[in-house]
């Protein structure tokens, strides 16, 4: 059974940093590519990165590029995103999603965590 | 960026009608590159259509998606009560993956 579990939502003052994990299991995670896809609360989905199997070619939404970090340790199953000078519309719950077709970018999601909530508030 | 539009935003439909979504995108979808999404409160979303027209692995079969170029229907042929929600297409057909704003099908 294919399982993504997220971790490190945390409330934050503006400015600050957090990382979210994202550790997977039931799947050779080193084959699918992967995405974070946040929700501000009573909001609509934003996808806010992707990345490759192999770590290449991060891609980011312009509403985070320079200030979000994806990446990703395959020999620990596990996808992360580092979060830097945040905003209070960063404020949302976070997704992580594989990818459907392996070693394919250009795939819709098949699979999602639950979700960790972030909070940037003073 | 490639801009998705849903219409209508608010569907109310009751038990056994049936169901018409849209989405518009701004530009062609590369390869019909679109996926639709099914989230219900408190939950995550859940793939429904993938390349527009494919269901996805354990979909009924009254979801169906068609479309190409830059509009494209997410049908439900007959509403069960477990199909009041959210839907969400996405465009995945750029590297810079864009969502629709929803459309909430509700009960009438």
């Amino acid at each position: 059974e294919v399982l993504l579990v997220e971790s490190g939502g945390d409330l934050v003052q503006p400015g600050g940093s957090l990382r979210l994990s994202c550790a997977a299991s039931g799947f050779i995670f080193g084959h699918y590519d992967m995405s974070w896809v946040r929700q501000a609360p009573g909001k609509g989905l934003e996808w806010v990165s992707g990345i490759c199997s192999s770590g290449c070619s991060p891609l980011y939404a312009d509403s985070v590029k320079g200030r979000f970090t994806i990446s990703r340790d395959n020999s620990k199953n596990t996808l992360y995103l580092q979060m830097n000078s945040l905003r209070g519309d960063d404020t949302a719950v976070y997704f992580c999603a594989k990818h459907k077709d392996p070693l394919r970018y250009n795939a819709g999601a098949d699979h999602w965590g639950q979700g960790t909530l972030v909070t940037v508030s003073s | 960026e490639i801009v998705l539009t849903q219409s209508p935003g608010t569907l109310s439909l009751s038990p056994g009608e049936r169901a018409t979504l849209s989405c518009r995108a701004s530009q062609s979808v590369t390869s019909n590159y679109l996926a639709w999404y099914q989230q219900k409160p408190g939950q995550a979303p859940r793939l429904l259509i993938y390349d527009a027209s494919s269901r996805a692995t354990g979909i009924p079969d009254r979801f169906s998606g068609s479309g190409s170029g830059t509009d494209f229907t997410l049908t439900i042929s007959r509403l069960e009560p477990e199909d009041f929600a959210v839907y969400y297409c996405q465009q995945y057909g750029s590297f810079l993956f864009t969502f629709g704003p929803g459309t909430k099908v509700g009960i009438k």
